[in-house]
């Protein structure tokens, strides 16, 4: 069964600073996306990812997927307040399902 | 506005009740996605059913139930119902089976349930 792994689980970072959050997965997968949800709210499709090597960039995040290592990265570009949210990635699970990790709390600091 | 309605918003009922919960995909999808999300389990994929037909499940108690009517939108029954079904219910929606590829599931604003 697909398992799905993020990390950090909280992260806390000064603004202007960069970092990058994680995404492991167990079994192959052709399909990775990101979602943005801040609190009490729905969740918002950030990144859609197909293929090896794909990568994708929004202003200051950038993702990227590595097929073969089975790893997913979401990259912050000197971080600002407003992307305070807990970030999610989900791998498809055969044609119909995605598996969501266990999301990334991120908290940016003035 | 995503363009996928859920209702009610807020939902607070007792142990041992039944919930319907309405979910209206965006206008031309056909798949409807359920999620539960709670704060020690994350989100769980529950059911995905596509033009009226089950497709995918989940994670999904004996006691819940759903389907998806002919105009597309589907009711997620939750029966008998426990202090630990207390959660954040997501609908999503996609065009395809497997999720848009462009953009993947669209997510209504959810249905905050709460069992006392």
């Amino acid at each position: 069964e697909l398992k799905v792994e993020q990390n950090p689980l909280f992260l806390s970072m000064q603004e202007g600073k960069n970092y990058t959050i994680y995404c492991n997965y167990s079994t192959t997968s052709d399909r990775l996306y990101w979602y943005r949800q801040d609190p009490g709210k729905s969740l918002e499709s950030l990144f859609v990812l197909l293929s090896n090597g794909a990568v994708k960039q929004e202003g200051r995040l950038m993702a990227s997927l590595d097929t073969k290592a089975r790893l997913s990265t979401l990259h912050i570009t000197a971080a600002v307040h407003d992307l305070s949210a807990t970030y999610f990635c989900a791998v498809a699970s055969g044609t119909y399902k995605y598996i969501f990790g266990t999301g990334t709390r991120l908290k940016v600091l003035a | 506005d995503s363009g996928v309605t859920q209702t009610p918003k807020h939902l607070i009922t007792a142990t041992g009740q039944r919930v319907t919960l309405r979910c209206s995909p965006r206008s031309g999808d056909l798949s409807v996605y359920w999620y539960q999300q709670s704060l020690d389990q994350g989100l769980q994929f529950l059911i995905q059913y596509y033009n009226g037909e089950e497709r995918a499940k989940g994670n999904i108690l004996e006691r819940f139930s759903a389907q998806q009517f002919p105009d597309l939108h589907s009711e997620l029954n939750l029966s008998s119902l426990e202090l630990g079904d207390s959660a954040l219910y997501f609908c999503a929606s996609s065009g395809g089976q497997g999720g848009s590829a462009n953009y993947g599931y669209t997510f209504g604003s959810g249905t905050r349930l709460t069992v006392v």
